[in-house]
């Protein structure tokens, strides 16, 4: 079946830090591959979404891309900020009857220091 | 973007009752919803894919008598939690998807604490 594996956190950062959250998964036939944020308190957002070998999403200074031969969505930033803290989730999407469902990493918590 | 609610936020019940969770899309109209399961640090885990005016798909392990899914209108699904034991106790998460859009706007989750 599908899977999803997320490097483990806790992860503290100083401000301006280079930021990289590992995600590697196992799939069946092309999924999309999603990158999703939760501040605290809020719902899941998505961050940002790559859907076939080699696109690179992006979006608010992260981004990551598809690699399909090393099977990973590897999530990037330059300069973190404070207000970059909060739980990233790496997610692959593949379609299942009428539904696109999504499988989950575990998490990783982020926090940023100033 | 979208706007997904869950009601209530938070909820302590005692062993043998039964309680109901609520999701709502506040500004579209879903025709798919999922529920999802979160332990402590750890991964969501879809429960069940509901779609409107039919019977709710639940995944694998699942007990459907347990986990009561309702999808009766486009705006709003519910999910029942019957009997709830203390194993039931977990954060609960609903996401719903407009069908002109691939993606999933997600609920803030809702705390299921049970005593």
């Amino acid at each position: 079946g599908n899977s999803v594996t997320q490097m483990e956190g806790p992860v503290t950062l100083s401000e301006e830090a280079f930021l990289t959250i590992n995600c590697t998964y196992t799939a069946t036939g092309y999924p999309s591959l999603f990158w999703y944020v939760q501040y605290p308190g809020e719902g899941l957002q998505l961050l940002l979404k790559a859907t076939k070998a080699d696109d690179k999403g992006s979006n608010k200074g992260f981004e990551a891309t598809y690699r399909k031969e090393t099977t990973s969505f590897h999530l990037e930033k330059g300069s973190v900020q404070v207000s970059d803290s909060a739980v990233y989730f790496c997610a692959l999407g593949a379609s299942s009857g009428s539904a696109r469902q999504l499988t989950f990493g575990s998490g990783t918590q982020l926090t940023v220091l100033p | 973007g979208a706007v997904v609610s869950q009601h209530p936020s938070w909820v302590i019940c005692k062993s043998g009752t039964s309680v109901k969770i609520e999701c709502r899309s506040l500004d579209f109209q879903a025709t798919t919803m999922f529920w999802y399961r979160q332990f402590p640090k750890q991964s969501l885990m879809l429960m069940a894919t509901s779609n409107e005016g039919s019977k709710a798909t639940y995944e694998q392990g699942v007990e459907k008598d347990k986990f009561l899914i309702n999808h009766a209108s486009l705006t709003l699904s519910t999910l029942t939690v019957t009997s709830a034991h203390p194993e039931d106790s977990s954060f609960y998460i609903c996401s719903a998807r407009a069908p002109s859009a691939g993606t999933q706007y997600f609920g803030p989750g809702t705390r299921l604490t049970v005593l």
